[in-house]
């Protein structure tokens, strides 16, 4: 078992640019977040799904971030038009249901300058 | 909303003495609630450390110990001597069923440093 895999681990952006983050949840785990995660706010809750099914998105911000969990072994992130204050640390979790606990990835930082 | 408060950090504790991180939690309107501690070791992911799904039991790993408050809706982690490889950032967290959908709630999280 190999965990949760998020990719890439480092991704820098031009302000204005588009960066998609990628996350592979563990097998056979229905349930799948996106925290973001920065000094000043700590764990920020983003968006869920479960059964691939977008559950409660009310953590993203409405205009320039999106995700999607087209099959059960992949979900992504995408920001466009990346922003400074966009730069974090993105985390995906993973866990067999809801009310579970959750498996982390290592987590994606981006940079945008 | 709902939220969690805990110790803030950083927290410096000499080796083998003993430690407590507190963590309460505020909600509107919960079900179900299950409290956890993650922890983030060096150079590592966020991993669970232990959970407890029902009031008034203690859950405990790795030496750690937490009890499930529901009259006084604590969380405290407490450890009676610690290890200079307990060095990392806590996190303590409650997941409840609100409004419909199932949502964890983080504290801003501990940073603990232990000195030989």
């Amino acid at each position: 078992n190999a965990g949760v895999i998020q990719t890439p681990r480092h991704k820098v952006t031009g302000k204005g640019q588009e960066a998609t983050l990628w996350c592979e949840p563990i097998s056979g785990h229905s349930a799948v977040f996106w925290y973001r995660q920065t000094i000043v706010q700590g764990l920020e809750f983003l968006t869920y799904f479960r059964n691939q099914a977008p559950i409660d998105d009310s953590g993203m911000p409405k205009e320039r971030f999106s995700a999607q969990m087209p099959n059960q072994s992949h979900s992504t992130l995408k920001i466009q038009s990346t922003q400074p204050q966009d730069s974090a640390v993105y985390l995906c979790a993973s866990s067999w249901d809801w009310a579970e606990t959750l498996y982390f990835g290592s987590g994606t930082r981006l940079t945008v300058l | 909303g709902d939220s969690v408060t805990q110790t803030e950090g950083p927290v410096t504790v000499s080796e083998s003495e003993s430690l407590i991180i507190n963590c309460t939690y505020s909600a509107t309107s919960i079900a179900y609630p299950n409290l956890f501690w993650y922890v983030r070791y060096p150079g590592e992911g966020l991993q669970l450390l232990l959970k407890v799904i029902t009031a008034g039991q203690k859950g405990s790993s790795r030496g750690f110990e937490a009890t499930y408050n529901k009259e006084t809706t604590s969380f405290h982690l407490q450890k009676a001597s610690v290890q200079e490889s307990d060095s990392a950032v806590y996190y303590c967290a409650l997941g409840a069923l609100n409004t419909g959908n199932y949502k964890y709630v983080f504290g801003a999280g501990t940073r603990l440093k232990v000195i030989a």
